[in-house]
């Protein structure tokens, strides 16, 4: 069966340190994206892309950068942690528009920088 | 921008009871598509529902089904005869027809009683 896979599934890390989030997807799914939980705030979204090559900032994406290189996977780079950056991390992805936007999520990256 | 609010931060019901959860969106947008997302404990999104805004008809899946007023600006989520299973944050979703972007709300977490 098709999925979205997230590693690791938990992170601890030290203040200043550069952190990659892995996200794959078996869906053959176009756009992808990443999203970052935290209390009282819902999901807000980080980075996303719509194809190889692609990519484009969301509403919360200083600290962050993201690459596509092929269509499965959208790696998450934090280019030097902070500790504003302890969140769960979700990556989703979708098919390209004709009315096939619905997203499908990943399980999550819990985060924790100290 | 589109803005999504949840005003019930938590709700509790006893098991087999109905129960409404309500949402509120902003936009100046005609065409978009609304989704409710459930995400139990194991913090799994999971997809509840979707309407598209063009429909006059409501979505219903089983026991969910949804009240969409859209000049009032309104996606309600209906759980009939409410089960332990169904405890669980639940997110309201705005996407623009064509940006293939969520926008979310800032939850209502559901607890079923027995």
């Amino acid at each position: 069966d098709a999925e979205i896979t997230q590693s690791p599934r938990h992170k601890i890390t030290e203040t200043g340190r550069q952190v990659t989030l892995a996200c794959h997807q078996t869906w053959n799914h176009n756009n992808m994206f990443w999203y970052r939980q935290d209390l009282g705030h819902g999901l807000r979204l980080i980075h996303y892309s719509y194809g190889v090559q692609d990519t484009n900032k969301g509403e919360v994406s200083d600290g962050y950068s993201v690459s596509r290189s092929n269509t499965e996977d959208l790696p998450l780079t934090l280019e030097s942690a902070a500790s504003s950056q302890t969140s769960v991390y979700f990556c989703a992805s979708s098919e390209a528009g004709g009315g096939k936007e619905t997203q499908y999520f990943g399980p999550g990256t819990r985060l924790l920088v100290l | 921008a589109q803005t999504v609010t949840q005003s019930q931060p938590e709700m509790s019901v006893q098991e087999a009871e109905t129960v409404t959860l309500s949402c509120t969106y902003d936009t100046s947008e005609s065409n978009y598509y609304l989704f409710w997302y459930k995400q139990p404990p194991s913090r799994q999104m999971i997809l509840v529902i979707r309407q598209e805004a063009y429909k006059q008809q409501n979505a219903t899946e089983n026991r969910f089904s949804v009240n969409f007023q859209k000049a009032a600006k309104s996606f309600s989520l209906k759980i009939s005869d409410s089960q332990l299973g169904d405890t669980a944050m639940y997110f309201c979703a705005f996407m623009k027809q064509g940006a293939q972007k969520l926008v979310f709300g800032q939850g209502t977490r559901l607890t079923i009683n027995p």
